[in-house]
């Protein structure tokens, strides 16, 4: 089974910063790495696929990168919207799918 | 709009039942692997399992957690999924989520496929108590 490891679990951000959260696979998944979001309350969301490409209706201010084993989030000019818990998942090599264990963007 | 409605959940003892579904629509489910994850209170995201299309088969693959507990089915016919609890116990209390695994474009025509989640549910709660 490939884990993912997400870090920080907790990044306290202001509005209109920019940050990068980490994912890490215990073994290489080449690019086949999605990126989700999930504000309280709701269901995830897609965002990146692929590791950098990002899905339907998802703003630019999100970008993905990585390969093999080190990944990254990046979302540009946080706002208010974009507070959420962040997860990336490998569909390399399943079953099992996995998950890392997210990370939570708050407001500082 | 494509949509999935997952119902079904409830309140059980340990060691009792419960069928979940989830309802498709603004989609060809027919097409598509489909994939149910649950999160318990808190917590992060739990690959539970998926069922393959009729093309492959129905195949199904689970969780170690949930083999031999946990039932995937799917009605074509009437666009629903099914995921069948059995024994539950105490740590299978959360949302369950229901979710279309899209075969990813990049490796379409390629000897192996890859499936990422692109649609999801909004969940259904199941509380063991």
């Amino acid at each position: 089974e490939i884990v993912m490891t997400q870090s920080p679990a907790t990044l306290s951000v202001s509005p209109g910063e920019r940050v990068t959260l980490s994912c890490r696979a215990s073994q290489s998944v080449g690019n086949r790495i999605a990126w989700y979001q999930q504000k309280p309350g709701q269901s995830p969301r897609l965002l990146i696929k692929g590791a950098s490409i990002t899905a339907t209706g998802i703003p630019a201010k999100f970008s993905g990168s990585g390969s093999g084993t080190e990944f990254t989030l990046t979302i540009s000019n946080l706002q208010s919207e974009d507070f959420a818990i962040y997860f990336c998942q490998q569909y390399d090599d399943w079953p099992p799918v996995t998950f890392g264990g997210g990370t939570k963007v708050e407001i500082k | 709009e494509v949509q999935l409605v997952e119902s079904g959940g409830g309140l059980v003892q340990p060691g009792g039942s419960l069928r979940l579904s989830c309802a498709a629509s603004g989609f060809s489910f027919s097409d598509h692997f489909m994939d149910w994850v649950r999160q318990a209170p808190g917590k992060g995201l739990e690959w539970i399992g998926r069922i393959r299309n009729a093309v492959n088969t129905y195949h199904t693959e689970y969780a170690a957690s949930v083999i031999g507990r946990f039932i995937i089915s799917r009605d074509d016919s009437k666009n629903a999924l099914y995921l069948q609890l059995n024994s539950l116990k105490m740590e299978d209390a959360a949302v369950y989520y229901c979710a279309r695994a899209l075969e990813d474009p990049a490796y379409r025509g390629h000897h192996v496929s890859y499936y990422f989640l692109d649609v999801w549910g909004k969940g259904t709660t199941v509380t063991v108590s």
